[in-house]
């Protein structure tokens, strides 16, 4: 059971706007900046979006994130069928035991 | 960058295994690397992670004494030694370049491995 709650899926058809949703709590996402991972079936996962709002270069404008308190947002705009696939986020957590990597459990999007 | 995972194979319960990373096109010494699983149809699992010095070094609950991450400045890789494993060590390992110079940590990854099968059965 991930500490990072996604919904487990997302559907659109090409052109429309899709977003996800990413809930942790204060000792992730609340005090830690949050990541999104894209993978294409049968890929490597790939960065989509960084410290919450910023995309590394390469990345389409389509793509957007945010974050407000415990959770964040992924958004994608113009959804093309090559954005079909699996989204992940990311974020570091301060737990009792020691900080660690978390994921979320992923948001699988389908493009009809 | 590149980052091309090897070491991966079938393998009896209770023994060991170890992975490689060999990296190009960045400077190795700068970045903190990761090691992040991906059990057959299932999401993404961190697993390890060394700063870019090699002061810090961190592991998941669930492979805590059983793995060990190091790597070679020299040779710009990065490696993980898996002891005592398990049916749910199964996975895909992928190893994963830390986003930001000098970093000791973070969840962000900017460049990934096509990933290496591990699988453990008797």
């Amino acid at each position: 059971q991930s500490v990072l709650t996604q919904p487990p899926s997302a559907s659109g058809t090409p052109g429309q706007s899709v977003s996800f949703s990413c809930s942790g709590g204060s000792s992730n996402i609340g005090s830690n900046t949050v990541n999104w991972y894209q993978q294409r079936p049968g890929a490597a996962p790939a960065l989509l979006i960084y410290n919450n709002d910023q995309r590394p270069s390469g990345v389409p404008d389509r793509f957007s994130g945010s974050k407000s308190g415990t959770s964040a947002s992924l958004a994608i705009s113009g959804l093309q069928s090559e954005d079909e696939g699996d989204y992940y986020c990311a974020a570091w957590d301060d737990t009792l035991s020691g900080p660690h990597v978390i994921f979320g459990g992923g948001t699988k999007l389908t493009v009809l | 960058v590149q980052l091309v995972e090897s070491g991966g194979d079938s393998i009896q319960p209770g023994k060991s295994l170890r992975l490689s990373c060999a990296t190009s096109g960045f400077t190795f010494d700068d970045y903190a690397m990761h090691w992040v699983r991906q059990r057959p149809g299932k999401g993404l699992e961190w697993v390890s992670l060394i700063s870019w010095n090699g002061a810090y070094i961190d592991y998941a609950d669930s492979v805590k004494g059983r793995f060990t991450i190091w790597k070679d400045t020299a040779k710009s890789a990065l490696f993980l030694q898996m002891s005592r494993l398990r049916p749910d060590d199964t996975a895909v390992y992928f190893c994963a370049k830390g986003c930001k110079l000098g970093g000791s940590g973070g969840s962000c990854f900017s460049s990934w491995g096509q990933g290496t099968l591990v699988t453990v059965s008797s």
